[in-house]
């Protein structure tokens, strides 16, 4: 059974690009969660998108934006990357109505140069 | 408290010290609390889930409690070693199902 898969795994973007990150949630989780991880900072909250839509938001400005797809994965995109958005991105899966919290991928990470 | 905090932010103590920190969570609609440990290149581990006022659950040298009346959780490390350095995530999940984390204690254990 799978878990959380985020692709890629690496990425260097230039300042000013744009970036797309996907994820394939665990089987039969339907909500997917993104957090950034900036060196020597805890994880912050993104957002979430259940049912295709957003449902929670982190403070992250608009630059930041996700979908997700009927299968359930989801991408995160940034635009007019800064350097500041250098960071690890994690996707994690939950379930709807299960107690039993989020399943983490291994992350992307991002280096914007 | 309307949103999931933690403290302290981060913590440096030495090998062998026993260490405890806090989740403060909203107490209303309180479903279920979480507690994850990332360390630094590595996807969060789930520690811990917790549902009922008083529950307490122990994995080796790491306990957790939990009162769902006042809205706070604790985590305790005995002995800390090492290994032990990472974040450590608090979520609470409400009525609703939506899950929201804590910004994490950070600790740092030295030899």
């Amino acid at each position: 059974d799978a878990g959380v898969t985020q692709s890629p795994t690496h990425l260097i973007k230039t300042r000013g690009q744009q970036v797309t990150l996907r994820c394939s949630p665990k089987s039969g989780h339907d909500t997917v969660s993104w957090y950034q991880q900036a060196l020597g900072q805890g994880p912050q909250f993104i957002f979430q998108y259940y049912e295709e839509e957003e449902r929670q938001r982190g403070n992250f400005p608009d630059r930041f934006s996700g979908h997700q797809f009927p299968n359930y994965s989801s991408e995160l995109n940034v635009n007019a990357l800064l350097l500041g958005d250098s960071a690890l991105y994690l996707c994690a899966s939950s379930s709807r109505g299960s107690i039993y919290g989020y399943t983490f991928g291994s992350g992307t990470r991002l280096t914007v140069v | 408290i309307l949103n999931v905090e933690q403290s302290p932010q981060s913590l440096h103590v030495q090998e062998g010290d026993s260490t405890n920190f806090t989740c403060s969570f909203p107490s209303s609609n309180f479903y279920a609390l979480h507690w994850y440990r990332w360390e630094t290149a590595k996807s969060p581990e789930a520690l811990f889930v917790m549902t009922l006022n008083g529950d307490e659950k122990k994995k080796g040298r790491i306990s957790a409690t939990l009162n769902t009346k006042e809205g706070y959780s604790y985590l305790y490390i005995k002995g800390s070693q090492p290994e032990d350095s990472a974040t450590y995530l608090c979520a609470s999940t409400i009525a609703n199902n939506d899950m929201r984390f804590g910004a994490g204690t950070r600790l740092t254990v030295k030899p």
